[in-house]
């Protein structure tokens, strides 16, 4: 298996416009994370799907962030309107039965300007 | 709320010394502890976790201890080499099946 693949890998955009983050997770993995990472607040945890469906997504900061997860094998982070401050690294995670074991993907780095 | 605390934030060793990371969580219920190390610009890395019913678990120069009634679990790397150099995360799992994470520390190891 590939891993937990997510793209793109890095991604600059103007303030305002909309961003699509992408994420396959491990075959056979029934859980998958969406997290952000800043220097000041680490490892954030944003929203997790089980089966593809939402379980948790209070770290979702704002109604500018939705996510979706149509298929077992494809996730999708949006962010509209994108803001500086949305500038991170966003990182997927896929795990099989939850907590234990997480893979994480390589990340993805946005830049908002 | 939910809430894992880590210290320090940085840490410097000499190479061959040893490195202690700290971590405590909120909730009494979480059972599973894991760590995950993070190289620069890569993903992170499990490296070695542990459960509620546990209070030591060794991994050649890594050991994870847990203390379950202060709420405190702590990661140890003996006769650190240099690329041992990383940011280090302790995790605990509360309730649910979602990983709460601590701010990291970056450990820096000297030759």
């Amino acid at each position: 298996d590939a891993g937990v693949i997510q793209s793109p890998r890095h991604e600059v955009t103007e303030m305002g416009q909309e961003v699509t983050l992408r994420c396959k997770p491990i075959s056979g993995h029934d859980y998958l994370f969406w997290y952000r990472q800043t220097m000041m607040r680490g490892l954030e945890l944003l929203i997790y799907f089980n089966n593809n469906v939402p379980i948790d997504d209070s770290g979702m900061p704002e109604d500018r962030f939705s996510a979706k997860m149509p298929n077992a094998s494809f996730s999708t982070l949006k962010i509209q309107p994108s803001e500086p401050r949305d500038s991170a690294v966003y990182f997927c995670a896929s795990s099989f039965g939850g907590a234990d074991g997480y893979t994480f993907g390589s990340g993805t780095r946005l830049t908002v300007v | 709320g939910e809430n894992v605390e880590q210290h320090p934030s940085t840490l410097s060793v000499q190479e061959g010394d040893s490195a202690v990371i700290k971590c405590t969580y909120s909730d009494s219920a979480s059972n599973y502890f894991p760590w995950y190390k993070q190289e620069l610009g890569k993903r992170p890395q499990l490296i070695i976790d542990i459960r509620s019913n546990v209070g030591e678990k060794k991994d050649q120069r890594i050991a994870v201890t847990l203390n379950k009634t202060a709420k405190h679990f702590s990661l140890h790397i003996t006769e650190t080499q240099p690329e041992d150099s990383a940011v280090y995360f302790c995790a605990a799992s509360m309730r649910t099946d979602k990983l709460i994470f601590g701010t990291g520390t970056r450990l820096q190891v000297f030759p």
